[in-house]
């Protein structure tokens, strides 16, 4: 069964950059219908898609966050990772990285998320 | 403020039944884009509920079904035969071409009764 890890500091400081790493197990994480996501949820808040990559290094971001986001694959270790940049408190938030099912529906390319890690708490702090 | 509207909470009684509606627009649901559903219980990572608007994954009850407007900008998930463990958040997931991402509804509070 696959399981997916998120491990990195739980507490960054303003302007500096947040970084954490998503483990994949029982999966290779080389699968070719399969992209790798990260997600965010702000305490209290809801769901936020951040950015996805396949295993080939090709990344797609939310144009929101594009400027400051760098996702990257490590195929040999089973990992990718998350870099965020000039994070503030508006950053704090729980992280999950997540398998992104690709598929085609109807004639349209869909994606979901399936499954995801158990998520970790990230805070923005001086 | 969320791309896909959901209403903030809902609530029913053990037994009954309740909907949960995602509305979108033409950029999103409305341009025939999949509706996915997560349910996220307290303290947890959500968990996929229903995919590709209508289909469960293995593990989850039919009691959870979902619906998309064949020409509509919604789509909704319902849950019958309600049980005390169902409380939790729900999101909907699509696409929006507008945005060039994926996107969430705000999420709803079911509250069991």
């Amino acid at each position: 069964q696959l399981q997916l890890q998120e491990s990195g500091p739980g507490l960054v400081k303003p302007s500096e950059t947040l970084s954490l790493t998503c483990t994949v197990s029982g999966g290779s994480i080389s699968s070719i219908s399969y992209y790798w996501g990260w997600i965010r949820q702000p305490p209290g808040k809801g769901l936020e898609w951040i950015g996805s990559i396949y295993y080939s290094g090709s990344t797609y971001y939310n144009p929101s966050l594009k400027s400051r986001v760098t996702i990257s694959v490590d195929t040999s270790n089973n990992q990718f990772s998350l870099k965020l940049s000039s994070v503030t408190a508006a950053d704090t938030a729980v992280y999950y990285c997540t398998k992104e099912v690709a598929a085609t529906s109807t004639g349209v390319l869909t994606h979901w998320f399936d499954p995801w890690g158990q998520g970790t708490l990230v805070t923005v702090s001086s | 403020q969320s791309v896909l509207t959901q209403p903030p909470s809902v609530s029913g009684a053990p037994g009954q039944r309740v909907t949960i509606s995602c509305t979108g627009t033409s950029s999103n649901i409305g341009a025939g884009y999949d509706v996915h559903w997560y349910q996220q219980l307290p303290g947890t990572a959500p968990k996929l509920l229903i995919y590709g608007n209508t289909n469960r994954p293995s593990g989850v009850p039919d009691r959870f079904s979902g619906s998309k407007s064949k020409s509509g900008t919604s789509a909704s998930l319902a849950i019958t035969g309600l049980q005390a463990e169902d409380e939790a958040d729900y999101y909907c997931q699509s696409y929006d071409s507008s945005l060039s991402g994926w996107v969430f509804g705000g999420g709803t509070k079911l509250t069991v009764l």
